[in-house]
């Protein structure tokens, strides 16, 4: 157990609608990453809040948004949804360092599956 | 732009018969080299972090290797709760801190 959770575990939905993903970080870290994996890209960065703030974004379609509150808490939020969207979401949370990398330690992940 | 290519796809092995997964990467200045494990449908948990040509770390049965240009990962006598897929994934110096991953090398270790 990473320490890092996410909910839900499973996700079925069909194409056009919005839903929610939610994150909570392991105790202490402020830094929150949000990765999909599908069976065709891999795992794939989508998106980097530090502190509340975003830091970073990657291959995030512009459908997808995120945000990170107070409680260090993230959310992703993917609207209009494709079959295409259909993957492994995984959010993954680190604490930095000055000097070194932060290990970025993952969650379990939620199955969003679109019909 | 950074790139992780991983080999073989796919490995099986006896129980006991040792083996190297390979990681090679491409990278505008190295921040640190990764190794995760992942089971089918969790999440990768994490086994080893590389900063520097020449560094080894070890971890039960797994060594983890580092070169200017790859990384190996050493499995010795393998049992087969081994068997997952490993991932490798290299974090860059300059930009964002996000991990760029390989496809992974799928191992199955038979009893």
């Amino acid at each position: 157990d990473s320490g890092v959770t996410q909910t839900p575990k499973h996700l079925i939905t069909a194409t056009g609608q919005r839903v929610t993903l939610r994150c909570s970080p392991r105790s202490g870290d402020l830094s929150v990453y949000w990765y999909q994996q599908s069976l065709d890209q891999g795992l794939q960065f989508l998106i980097h809040y530090y502190n509340g703030e975003e830091r970073a974004k990657g291959n995030i379609l512009e459908r997808f948004s995120a945000q990170q509150f107070p409680d260090l808490h993230s959310e992703l939020n993917l609207s209009s949804l494709e079959l295409g969207d259909s993957a492994l979401y995984f959010c993954a949370s680190s604490v930095p360092t000055t000097g070194f990398t932060d290990t970025q330690y993952f969650g379990p992940g939620t199955r969003l599956t679109v019909l | 732009e950074d790139q992780v290519t991983q080999s073989p796809e796919a490995l099986r092995l006896q129980e006991g018969e040792s083996s190297s997964l390979n990681c090679s990467y491409t990278v505008s200045g190295l921040r640190g080299l990764f190794w995760y494990r992942q089971d089918p449908g969790k999440g990768p948990e994490f086994l080893f972090t590389l900063y520097s040509a020449g560094e080894e770390k070890e971890k039960e049965r797994l060594k983890a290797t580092l070169t200017k240009k790859e990384s190996f990962l050493h499995i010795t006598a393998p049992k087969p709760e081994d068997s997952a897929t490993y991932l490798c994934a290299v974090q860059a110096l300059q930009g964002a801190q996000k991990l760029v991953f390989g496809q992974g090398t799928r191992l199955t270790i038979n009893p």
